[in-house]
């Protein structure tokens, strides 16, 4: 089956630095990429659209300068969290589809601010 | 507004019995519509998935149902077993020219009991 592979699977770094997830398609290209997060006990919240070659479309209340998405390739793209601060610690999840649905996810990135 | 909702925030049963998780939505331009089973720290997986156009898919131990005059759809599991106990996410999607966006319900926690 298609398989989104997401790195790294856990992060810690110190407020003011950036972050940067990567999420890959291995075996099926990805023209489309859907990036979540999810805070604890609630549900995935979508964030972004990422559309390979174009501009990713952004979720109401997403700050696009501070979560920047780049879907440069057809099996990669990549969501970096710019001058992380502690409120943006979260768990951070890919998906991408093969075609239609299903969407399929990535094991999803637990990112720790100190 | 959420448009897809799973009134259950948690749900215990017994091995061996079996489960019905529920979910309620509002927008009659869904068109299909999924399950995802998702354990903590991880990303979603993809369970089983159901077209308006039909009433029941079912996929070994996994049955989906829906009927679309209540707007509800439930997932049964049996028998149920221990390995089955995780969130899941009842989520819908519309072919409305927007990417068809996954809309999530908050999910439901299942433990199945020994």
């Amino acid at each position: 089956g298609a398989v989104v592979s997401q790195h790294p699977s856990r992060v810690i770094c110190k407020s003011g630095t950036s972050v940067k997830i990567e999420c890959r398609s291995l075996d099926f290209q990805a023209t489309t990429m859907f990036w979540y997060r999810q805070f604890p006990k609630q549900s995935l919240m979508l964030m972004a659209t990422s559309n390979e070659g174009s501009k990713a479309t952004y979720e109401q209340g997403v700050e696009k300068d501070k979560f920047l998405i780049n879907h440069a390739s057809l099996t990669l793209s990549t969501l970096t969290v710019t001058s992380a601060h502690p409120e943006d610690s979260s768990f951070y999840i890919c998906s991408a589809r093969d075609g239609g649905p299903p969407l399929h996810f990535g094991n999803g990135t637990r990112l720790t601010v100190t | 507004d959420q448009q897809v909702k799973q009134n259950s925030p948690s749900l215990s049963v017994q091995e061996g019995r079996i489960s019905i998780l529920n979910c309620d939505y509002t927008n009659s331009m869904f068109d299909y519509f999924l399950w995802y089973k998702k354990y903590p720290a991880e990303g979603p997986t993809f369970l089983i998935s159901i077209s308006s156009i039909k009433d029941k898919n079912e996929d070994g131990r996994f049955t989906v149902f829906l009927n679309k005059s209540a707007k509800h759809l439930s997932l049964h599991i049996v028998p149920s077993q221990p390995g089955d106990s995780a969130v899941y996410f009842c989520a819908a999607t519309s072919n409305a020219g927007n990417n068809r966006k996954l809309i999530w319900g908050l999910g439901t926690s299942l433990a199945v009991n020994p």
